[in-house]
């Protein structure tokens, strides 16, 4: 079986623009979330997304918004881009009240 | 306020050692204790899920501690080998279904030496 997939692995972007994030979960997952991985940080809670609803959010501005599919996949938005938000973004995804994630590649963003 | 800290913050050993991974939390309410593998570039690996109630947890040569009245455990790894390099993160979740109550740790960067 695949495990937790992530588009694209790697992307670069200037200041100021958008950016899309993709995650396909594992088979039978129905629970996603987005983490930001700042380097040399341990992952910081961004969403949380469970049968197409957001169930959790982090500390983190309006700029970044998420949303779910009808087939549990999801995507994760970042508006109005900073350099700050250069990161290693990870999708992790779970059973439905299961303790273990499971985590994706993630998508390196460097932004410009 | 809720807080997962891990010592060393780095760590360089010889192929064959072992080595002790700490982490320290003042998450309260306390639900589990995770530890992570995550290579670099890539996404973490769970490695051990413990609940206050146990105190050891085995993966093959990865074996967790935790004390819950102190409010730490250890990662201890045996007979390290070269694949062991990576970073190792210890995560804390507190009492709620939503993954938003998991506070990670920064990390030990582990780096085994022929």
């Amino acid at each position: 079986d695949a495990g937790v997939t992530q588009s694209p692995t790697h992307l670069i972007k200037t200041r100021g623009q958008h950016v899309t994030l993709r995650c396909s979960p594992i088979s039978g997952h129905k629970s996603v979330s987005w983490y930001q991985q700042v380097l040399g940080q341990g992952p910081q809670f961004i969403f949380q997304y469970y049968e197409k609803e957001e169930r959790g959010r982090g500390n983190f501005p309006d700029r970044f918004s998420a949303r779910q599919f009808p087939n549990y996949s999801s995507e994760l938005n970042v508006n109005a881009l900073l350099l700050g938000d250069s990161a290693l973004y990870l999708c992790a995804s779970s059973l439905p009240g299961a303790d273990t994630q499971y985590f994706g590649p993630g998508t390196r963003l460097t932004v410009l | 306020k809720n807080q997962v800290e891990q010592s060393p913050q780095s760590l360089i050993i010889l192929e064959g050692k072992n080595c002790t991974l700490q982490c320290n939390y003042t998450v309260s309410p306390f639900s589990n204790l995770r530890w992570y593998k995550q290579d670099t570039g890539r996404g973490p690996v769970s490695l051990t899920i413990m609940t206050f109630s146990e105190n050891t947890k085995s993966n093959g040569r990865y074996t967790a501690t935790l004390d819950a009245d102190t409010k730490q455990s250890s990662l201890h790894i045996t007979a390290s080998q070269l694949s062991d390099s990576a970073s190792y993160i210890c995560v804390v979740s507190g009492v709620g279904g939503s993954q938003g109550n998991l506070i990670f740790g920064k990390g030990t960067k582990l780096s085994v030496k022929p």
